[in-house]
C-alpha cells in the first residue's frame, strides 16, 4: 500500500459524458502527478500540482482539466469523452518537486471505460 | 527533455542475474535516473535511483557511467514474480515533463 487513495476505482460512462476522478496523496506530500495509461502503453504523464498550484504540464488534453485543493487532494477532470480516453488512470504524489527528483508513490488506478 | 530509450522486451530464467540498460542522451546536470517497476494493473512502485556510479539497495543495483548517458538497471538471481515492466526515468532539476516512455517488459521463466 503506498499509501496513495484513488477514487473509483472503476467507471463505465459513454462517448460525450464528463467523469471526474479523485486523488489523496500520502500524508505530507505536496505534490500530485497524473498519468493515463492506455492499453499495452507506457505512462503519459498529464499534469504535476504542488500545493496547490498548478507546476508542470504534460500531454494533457484540453478536453482534460485537473486541480488541488487545499487539503491537497486532487481531482482529474475529463469532458467530452472520447473512445480513446479508455485508459488506467494513475495518481502519485511525492514530497516536494523542487531540488532534487523526489519518488513518487502512485495510486492504485483508476480504469475508465468510455463505452 | 531527457528522453529515455529501453529494449522493449527481455526474456530470462528464475536464478539469473537480468540487466537492463537505457539510454539518456541528452540528460542534464541537475537530472538523477530513476527505475520503477509496474506490475499488471498497478501503479509502478520505485525501485532505485542514482545519480552517478553505482547504487545499490536490498533489491537492485544500479550502474550509471561517468558520461551518465546511460544506466543499467541489474536484477539479481530473479525469480517469477520479477516478471513486470520496468521504466527507466530521467528527472530532477529540469522538473516538467516527466517521460517514463514504453519501458522494458521482463519475462522470467522457470
Amino acid at each position: 500500500d503506498s499509501g496513495v487513495t484513488q477514487t473509483p476505482k472503476h467507471l463505465i460512462t459513454a462517448t460525450g459524458q464528463r467523469v471526474t476522478l479523485r486523488c489523496s496523496p500520502r500524508s505530507g506530500d505536496l505534490s500530485v502527478y497524473w498519468y493515463q495509461q492506455s492499453l499495452d502503453q507506457g505512462l503519459q504523464f498529464l499534469i504535476q500540482y504542488y500545493n496547490g498550484e498548478e507546476r508542470a504540464k504534460g500531454n494533457i488534453l484540453e478536453r482534460f482539466s485537473a486541480q488541488q485543493f487545499p487539503d491537497l487532494h486532487s481531482e482529474l477532470n475529463l469532458s467530452s469523452l472520447e473512445l480513446g480516453d479508455s485508459a488506467l488512470y494513475f495518481c502519485a504524489s511525492s514530497v516536494r518537486t523542487l531540488g532534487t527528483y523526489n519518488e513518487q508513490f502512485f495510486g492504485p488506478g483508476t480504469r475508465l471505460t468510455v463505452l | 527533455l531527457a528522453k529515455t530509450t529501453q529494449p522493449i522486451s527481455m526474456d530470462s530464467y528464475e536464478g539469473q542475474e537480468v540487466n537492463i540498460t537505457c539510454s539518456h542522451n541528452n540528460i542534464a546536470t541537475n537530472d538523477y535516473i530513476t527505475w520503477y517497476q509496474q506490475f499488471p494493473s498497478q501503479g509502478p512502485r520505485f525501485i532505485i535511483q542514482g545519480y552517478k556510479t553505482k547504487v545499490t539497495n536490498e533489491v537492485a543495483s544500479l550502474f550509471i557511467p561517468a558520461d551518465r548517458k546511460s544506466s543499467t538497471l541489474s536484477l539479481p538471481r530473479v525469480s517469477l514474480s520479477d516478471t513486470a515492466v520496468y521504466y527507466c526515468l530521467v528527472a530532477g532539476g529540469s522538473q516538467g515533463n516527466l517521460i517514463f516512455g514504453k519501458g522494458t517488459k521482463l519475462s522470467v521463466k522457470p
